[in-house]
């Protein structure tokens, strides 16, 4: 399958630091690729799907301020958490869709685990 | 609202056993429909994909999906204790977007 790459996998942070994490897709154009959120015992939550050379658009109830998405190339898409807190502790999971004869497949990154101290 | 409903489980089977998973949809459109495995602590891995009524093996693993009956099910063969996950099922509406409807996952226990 597609291989998706996240970096980075861990990050421990001070309260009010911003924190960037990557999402590139390897071996395959990316148009589309989606930010989630999973918190412990918890299922996945969309935070946002990401257009190649496009706005973000995000789910109801995800500050689009503080969760800042730029996908400037077909193979990069970028999540920036500014001004962390505690509460933004999480884990953080990238996906990418391929296109081609399986348009519809997600291909999930490694994940980003977030603490924010 | 659409929905992926799926029970949380967790369902314990013997190992070499048959694990049968359920999940339900309430978009009658939807056309794709995902299996995903997630141990825990790791992020989602694709098991299998489906898109026509009627069976897809690909080595254990069956799915099954009746639009009918708005069902999709995974079944996998000669559980393993490795098998042991929570798996989440996904399906893609019918709207415009590429986005998923995840169910909230079923807890699979493979005992030894």
């Amino acid at each position: 399958g597609a291989v998706v790459s996240q970096h980075p996998s861990r990050v421990i942070c001070k309260s009010g630091t911003s924190v960037k994490i990557e999402c590139r897709s390897l071996d395959f154009q990316a148009t589309t690729m989606f930010w989630y959120r999973q918190f412990p015992k918890q299922s996945l939550m969309l935070m946002a799907t990401s257009n190649e050379g496009s706005k973000a658009t995000y789910e109801q109830g995800v500050e689009k301020d503080k969760f800042l998405i730029n996908h400037a190339s077909l193979t990069l898409s970028t999540l920036t958490v500014t001004s962390a807190h505690p509460e933004d502790s999480s884990f953080y999971i990238c996906s990418a869709r391929a296109g081609g004869t399986s348009p519809n497949i997600q291909y999930f990154g490694a994940g980003t685990r977030l603490s924010v101290l | 609202q659409k929905e992926v409903e799926q029970n949380s489980g967790p369902l314990s089977v013997p190992e070499g056993a048959i694990a049968s998973l359920n999940c339900t949809y309430s978009d009658r459109g939807s056309q794709s429909f995902f299996w995903y495995r997630q141990y825990s602590g790791k992020s989602p891995e694709l098991i299998m994909s489906i898109y026509s009524n009627g069976d897809k093996e690909d080595g254990r693993f069956t799915a099954q999906l009746n639009k009918a009956s708005q069902y999709v099910s995974l079944l996998i063969r000669d559980s393993q204790p490795s098998d042991s996950a929570t798996y989440l099922c996904a399906v893609k509406p019918t709207s415009g977007t590429y986005k998923y409807i995840f169910g909230t996952g079923t807890r699979l226990k493979v005992l030894a």
